[in-house]
C-alpha cells in the first residue's frame, strides 16, 4: 500500500525567503507526482505535475524535483510571498494504487509580511 | 478555460437522510474520480470511472454508490447519512495523467 509522508507538517517563514517542502513515498512504482495548493476550506489547485520519467518541473517561482528511485520529491518556492500561505499537498499516482492519487497530509505554510 | 463543476457547493442534511452530489468533468476528460476530505485530513480516494465504467474503488462505504452517465457527468449517492460523513467531497477529472479538481461540495450532517 502506497504511503506518502510530508515534512515538515507546518512551516513559518518571513517574506522573501526561499523554502523547500519535502515529500516521500514508499512505493517507487509511480506514474506521476502532483503538487497541489489548498487554501482553508477550498479546493485543490494543481501546481506542478512530474511524470515518472522526469526529474523536475518549473512554473514561475516554483520548482519541483522527483527522485523516483529513492521515493522523494521536493517543492522549492523562491522569494516567498504572504499570498503563498496555504497548505501544500503532495500526491502520487500509481505504485500499487492503480490510477488514484494517494495524498500526503500536507505542509501548512505561513509566510509572514 | 473550463473547469470541473460540482453541485451543490454546500449541502446540509440530517442523519439517516440521503444526499446526491453531482460532478461535471472538463470536456474530453476520460476519467472521473471522487475523493472525501474530512476536517483536517488529506483527501481519501472513494471511487473512479473510466469511460463510464467503474475503474477503481477505494474506501467507499457500502452506503455510498456512484455512477457515470452517457454525458460523462457523475453522481455520488450517499444514503443513511452519518455524522462522520460530514466532509468536503471532491470530484476530479483527468487528461494525460494529470488530475484537475473541482471546488468541492461541503456536506454537513446534523
Amino acid at each position: 500500500k502506497q504511503e506518502v509522508t510530508q515534512i515538515p507538517a507546518a512551516l513559518s517563514v518571513p517574506e522573501g525567503e526561499n523554502l523547500v517542502l519535502n515529500c516521500s513515498f514508499t512505493d517507487s512504482a509511480i506514474y506521476n507526482l502532483q503538487w497541489f495548493r489548498q487554501d482553508p476550506g477550498k479546493g485543490l489547485t494543481s501546481l506542478l505535475l512530474i511524470q515518472s520519467s522526469q526529474r523536475e518541473q518549473t512554473s514561475g517561482r516554483l520548482n519541483a524535483s522527483l527522485d523516483k528511485s529513492s521515493g522523494r520529491s521536493t517543492l522549492y518556492i523562491a522569494a516567498s510571498q504572504p499570498g503563498d500561505s496555504a497548505t501544500y499537498l503532495c500526491a502520487v499516482k500509481g505504485g500499487g494504487s492503480n490510477y488514484k492519487l494517494t495524498f500526503g497530509k500536507g505542509t501548512l505554510l505561513t509566510v509572514n509580511p | 478555460a473550463a473547469g470541473v463543476i460540482q453541485s451543490p457547493r454546500h449541502l446540509i442534511k440530517e442523519k439517516r437522510e440521503t444526499a446526491t452530489l453531482k460532478c461535471y468533468p472538463i470536456p474530453r476528460h476520460d476519467t472521473v474520480y471522487w475523493y472525501q476530505q474530512g476536517p483536517g485530513q488529506d483527501p481519501q480516494f472513494l471511487i473512479s470511472f473510466y469511460e463510464k465504467m467503474q475503474s477503481d474503488k477505494g474506501s467507499i462505504p457500502d452506503r455510498f454508490s456512484a455512477q457515470q452517465f452517457s454525458d460523462y457527468h457523475s453522481e455520488l449517492n450517499m444514503s443513511s447519512l452519518e455524522l462522520g460523513d460530514s466532509a468536503l467531497y471532491f470530484c476530479a477529472s483527468s487528461w494525460q495523467g494529470e488530475q484537475f479538481f473541482g471546488p468541492g461540495t461541503r456536506l454537513t450532517v446534523l
